[in-house]
C-alpha cells in the first residue's frame, strides 16, 4: 500500500500568513489521484483539493494544490482564523486509499 | 441538498458486533459510490471500504478483510457497514462518505458514529 507522510505535524503561523503543507507518497501516486481534507474538531471531513489541484466545489481560492508523482502540496495563501484545523491527503490511485497522518495548523 | 445521515453511539463488548446505517438523501443513491472511514480516537482517517450502491459490489482494505461487510438497501438509500469479533483497537468514529465522481475523494460526510469496545 502506499505510505502517505505529511509535514511539518504543527504549523502555527498568523492570520494573513502564507501556510505550506507537505504529503510525500512511499510511491507514485496514478494520475495525480490526490486530495485534501480540512478537520475541525468534533466535525468530519470536508473536501478541499481533488485531483492534486482541483478545488472542491465551495473552497475559496486562497486554497490550492499542487505536485505530481510523490510530492504534493496544500498552499493557504492567506490564513484566517476558520482555518485552523487539521489538514490530510489521502491517495486514491490505488487499493487501498490511504490517508496521511495530517498537519495541524494553528493560528497565533 | 445531499445529506448523509447515521446511526446512533454504540457501546459494544469484546467479540460482539455491530451494524452502522448511513441513510442518504438529496441525490441519486445509486450512482454514487460510498465509502466508509475510522478515525480512533485523537488519531487520523483510516479507509475501511467501499461499496456500488448499483450493483453491490464491495471492497474492503486487507486489514478488515473477514471481519466487515458493507451492504446497502437500495429501497431505503441506506448502506451498512458490519464489523464482527470487535476489539479494543476498533473503538473508533465510523464515517460514511460520498464518493465524488468513482475516483475515491469524497465529496459530503456523515456526521459520524461513534462506537466503543469496552468489556
Amino acid at each position: 500500500e502506499i505510505v502517505l507522510t505529511q509535514s511539518p505535524g504543527t504549523l502555527s503561523l498568523s492570520p494573513g500568513e502564507r501556510a505550506t503543507l507537505s504529503c510525500r507518497a512511499s510511491q507514485s501516486v496514478s494520475s495525480s489521484y490526490l486530495a485534501w481534507y480540512q478537520q475541525k474538531p468534533g466535525q468530519a471531513p470536508r473536501l478541499l483539493i481533488y485531483g492534486a489541484a482541483s478545488r472542491a466545489t465551495g473552497i475559496p481560492d486562497r486554497f490550492s494544490g499542487s505536485g505530481s508523482g510523490t510530492d504534493f502540496t496544500l498552499t493557504i495563501s492567506r490564513l484566517e482564523p476558520e482555518d485552523s484545523a487539521v489538514y490530510y491527503c489521502e491517495q486514491y490511485g490505488s487499493s487501498p486509499l490511504t490517508f496521511g497522518g495530517g498537519t495541524k495548523v494553528e493560528i497565533k | 441538498q445531499v445529506q448523509l445521515v447515521q446511526s446512533g453511539a454504540e457501546v459494544k463488548k469484546p467479540g460482539a458486533s455491530v451494524k452502522v446505517s448511513c441513510k442518504a438523501s438529496g441525490y441519486s443513491f445509486t450512482t454514487y459510490y460510498m465509502h466508509w472511514v475510522r478515525q480512533a480516537p485523537g488519531q487520523g482517517l483510516e479507509w475501511v471500504g467501499i461499496i456500488n450502491p448499483d450493483s453491490g459490489a464491495t471492497d474492503y482494505t486487507q486489514k478488515f478483510q473477514g471481519r466487515v461487510t458493507i451492504t446497502r438497501d437500495t429501497s431505503t438509500s441506506t448502506v451498512y457497514m458490519e464489523v464482527s469479533s470487535l476489539r479494543s483497537e476498533d473503538t473508533a468514529v465510523y464515517y460514511c462518505a460520498r464518493d465524488r465522481f468513482g475516483g475515491g475523494d469524497c465529496d459530503f460526510w456523515g456526521q459520524g458514529t461513534l462506537v466503543t469496545v469496552s468489556s
